[in-house]
């Protein structure tokens, strides 16, 4: 079946200028999360979402950062007046259920630049 | 707080030799543990999980890993290296009462032809 997909692949962007990464998880997870990858870095929790709860955004690192879920499945991950430190590969993952026993399972990823 | 390391940036390895990649964690409770193996230019992929059960796990790829509990560590294991195998690894772990996983840095491992 179909794996998570994320949109763009790529995204160059001049500092100053918003961007909103896309990502459409496994049909049927009820669970997505998104993750920042750095160069030489391990993984970042960003936000979740579970079905219709609120979202956990403790992750997010500042209030230039936000994301929306609708409809329970497609998720947008939107960062303002983008910064060079925002430069790094944006992953999103989805679950089954957001019981931990669950594997959460990878989209390739964003990479975006901030020139 | 719920914490893993993985204390070797980078691991090299001949092939046809065994390999281990080592995770050492830090949770409240019973933890729950993952790795994952990142190839260039794409996403993680899921290799094996330990929830309960057997220490020793097996996942995809012939990998293995062992659950000890005293040590705190889930060390990844394959009898005989592939060049394949040459990727990025990491560790991860959720805690009693979390559903958010923690992440190590990751080990880098090559496999030498």
């Amino acid at each position: 079946g179909a794996g998570v997909s994320q949109s763009p692949s790529n995204k160059v962007t001049e500092k100053g200028k918003d961007v909103e990464l896309r990502c459409d998880p496994i049909s049927g997870h009820t669970a997505l999360y998104w993750y920042r990858q750095s160069l030489g870095q391990g993984l970042e929790f960003l936000i979740y979402f579970q079905g219709n709860s609120a979202p956990d955004k403790s992750g997010l690192p500042s209030d230039r950062f936000s994301a929306e879920r609708t409809g329970g499945s497609v998720s947008t991950l939107t960062i303002q007046r983008t910064q060079q430190e925002d430069s790094a590969v944006y992953l999103c993952a989805s679950s089954f259920d957001r019981d931990r026993e669950y594997e959460q399972y990878f989209g390739p990823g964003t990479r975006l630049t901030v020139t | 707080a719920q914490s893993v390391a993985q204390p070797e940036d980078q691991v090299n390895v001949a092939e046809g030799n065994p390999l281990t990649v080592k995770c050492t964690y830090s949770v409240s409770g019973n933890p729950y543990l993952f790795w994952y193996v990142q190839y260039p230019n794409r996403g993680l992929q899921f290799l094996l999980k330990y929830i309960t059960g057997d220490n020793l796990v097996k996942g995809s790829y012939g990998f293995e890993a062992e659950f000890n509990k005293s040590q705190t560590s889930f060390h990844l294991k394959k009898p005989s290296a592939l060049v394949s195998d040459s990727a990025l690894y990491f560790c991860a772990v959720s805690g009693a009462g979390s559903y958010q996983l923690t992440f190590g840095k990751g080990t880098k491992l090559s496999v030498i032809p």
